[in-house]
């Protein structure tokens, strides 16, 4: 079964510093990957994802992600952290058969600090 | 356009009491899912719609869940015997399949409060 692991439960960063939310997942072929950002209250926003190709794909946001299949991991950063940033974001795996429902990690809850 | 919309935002009931959670999905999206997302469990899937297939209903926690799609458009998700461990948000979410990959756009979910 495909299962989404993101280790860091709370980062705090400094306003302007870098950030990188780390993601592992487990799937049995070439996975297709989402990372969603969820501000209180709200519902998730999708961010970026990858399908193929192109291992660092850019977002929304300045967001970009990294697909490393040896690591099985993919990876959010942003080069420079805005206050407006903190919220929870999520990684997902989608199945490649049976629809692409998603399977995703329990979030990482991010604080920015002024 | 229009997103995904949910209604009732907030919704509070009594143990014992059956409930309607109505999605909206996106016009033209053709998928349609059903999430959870509970401060004990995180983001669950319950239930998949495509089309007139069958929906894949491998995530729905008991048979007290239930969720229809009419027209393949508006979807209804009934939780009947409400029970406390049912307290959740539940969103939905719809989508375009293209060839197995897809994008899926979320409404902003029912807060569910059982008492």
């Amino acid at each position: 079964a495909q299962s989404v692991t993101q280790p860091d439960i709370h980062i705090t960063v400094s306003e302007g510093a870098s950030l990188e939310l780390r993601c592992n997942y487990s799937y049995g072929a070439t996975p297709y990957l989402f990372w969603y950002v969820q501000s209180p209250g709200q519902g998730l926003q999708l961010l970026l994802k990858y399908f193929s190709g192109d291992t660092l794909v850019q977002g929304i946001k300045g967001f970009e992600a990294e697909f490393k299949r040896s690591q099985s991991s993919f990876n959010l950063r942003k080069p420079s952290v805005h206050w407006s940033d903190a919220a929870e974001y999520f990684c997902a795996v989608g199945s490649t058969g049976g629809g692409n429902k998603l399977t995703f990690g329990t979030g990482t809850q991010l604080k920015v600090e002024l | 356009g229009a997103g995904v919309s949910q209604s009732p935002s907030n919704k509070v009931t009594e143990k014992g009491k059956d409930v309607e959670l109505r999605c909206d999905p996106i016009s033209g999206h053709t998928a349609l899912y059903w999430y959870r997302q509970s401060l004990g469990q995180g983001l669950e899937f319950l239930i998949y719609f495509q089309g007139n297939s069958a929906p894949d209903k491998s995530g729905l926690p008991s048979d007290r869940f239930s969720a229809e799609r009419t027209g393949g458009s508006v979807s209804t998700l009934t939780i009947q015997r409400t029970q406390q461990e049912d307290s959740a948000v539940y969103l939905c979410a719809s989508s375009l399949l293209r060839g197995g990959a897809n994008e899926q756009f979320f409404g902003p979910g029912t807060r569910l409060t059982v008492l």
